[in-house]
C-alpha cells in the first residue's frame, strides 16, 4: 500500500535551473497538497487542488506552479531555482477537508 | 492568512510527567480540527479529527478537546514517554475552504 509517493527524495539544483516535483496517491484522493517546511516553522502551503484539473494558490506561491492532470498525480515546478527555495517539501492527500491528510515523506530541495 | 498559533514552541519534560498543549483558531466559520503527530525524520500523521463543539477524543494515552466557541483545542499526554518526543501540530479548516492552515507546532521531548 503505497499511500503518497514522493520523487525524488533529494536534489540539488543551481540558482536558475528548474525542475518538477512529482506526487502520487494511490487512495483515489480528490484533494492534494504541496507544502514547504522550513526550520522553526510548521508547514506552509504552496498550491493546492481540489479534483483533476483544478489548482488554487496557498500561502506562498510564488516562484512555484503546479498541475493536476491527472486525478493520482500533483506536479510542483520551479521554473527558476533560488536559493530562498531550499526547504523539505510535502506532498499531501486527502479525500474530503473533513478527513485528515495524508502526507509523504517529503522531498529535500537544496539550492546553491 | 488565518492565524492558527500553538503554545508552547517548545516543552521538555521527564518520563511519567503529564502535559498539554494549546492550538487556538480564529472562532468563525469553523469546520474541522486535525491534530497530527510528526517524528523526527518522518512525515506527520494523524492522531484526531474534531469536528463538534465539546468533542473529546482519545487515543491511549493521548487525548484532545475542542473548543470552538472560544477558539482552542488542547491535547493532553497523560504519563509521557520517551517514545511520544515528537512535533505535534493541529490543523484548522474553514468552512467553505479547500484547504487546512496548520499552526507551527509544539515540540515535545521526553527524557529517560
Amino acid at each position: 500500500n503505497a499511500g503518497v509517493t514522493q520523487t525524488p527524495k533529494f536534489r540539488v539544483l543551481k540558482t536558475g535551473q528548474s525542475m518538477t516535483l512529482l506526487c502520487a496517491q494511490d487512495m483515489n484522493h480528490e484533494y492534494m497538497y504541496w507544502y514547504r517546511q522550513d526550520p522553526g516553522m510548521g508547514l506552509r502551503l504552496i498550491h493546492y487542488s481540489v479534483g483533476e484539473g483544478t489548482t488554487a494558490k496557498g500561502e506562498v506561491p510564488d516562484g512555484y506552479n503546479v498541475s493536476r492532470l491527472k486525478k493520482q498525480n500533483f506536479l510542483l515546478g520551479l521554473e527558476s531555482a533560488a536559493p530562498s527555495q531550499t526547504s523539505v517539501y510535502f506532498c499531501a492527500s486527502n479525500d474530503s477537508r473533513n478527513q485528515p491528510q495524508h502526507f509523504g515523506d517529503g522531498t529535500r530541495l537544496s539550492i546553491l | 492568512i488565518l492565524n492558527v498559533e500553538q503554545s508552547p514552541q517548545s516543552l521538555h519534560v521527564q518520563e511519567g510527567d503529564s502535559t498539554n498543549f494549546t492550538c487556538s483558531f480564529p472562532s468563525s466559520n469553523f469546520y474541522a480540527l486535525h491534530w497530527y503527530r510528526w517524528e523526527t525524520a518522518k512525515s506527520p500523521e494523524a492522531l484526531f479529527v474534531m469536528t463538534l463543539n465539546g468533542d473529546e477524543k482519545k487515543k491511549g494515552r493521548i487525548s484532545a478537546t475542542l473548543n470552538t466557541k472560544e477558539g482552542y483545542s488542547y491535547l493532553y499526554i497523560k504519563g509521557s514517554q520517551p517514545e511520544d518526543s515528537a512535533t505535534y501540530l493541529c490543523a484548522f479548516i474553514l468552512t467553505n475552504a479547500g484547504k487546512s492552515t496548520f499552526g507551527d507546532g509544539t515540540t515535545l521531548t521526553v527524557k529517560p
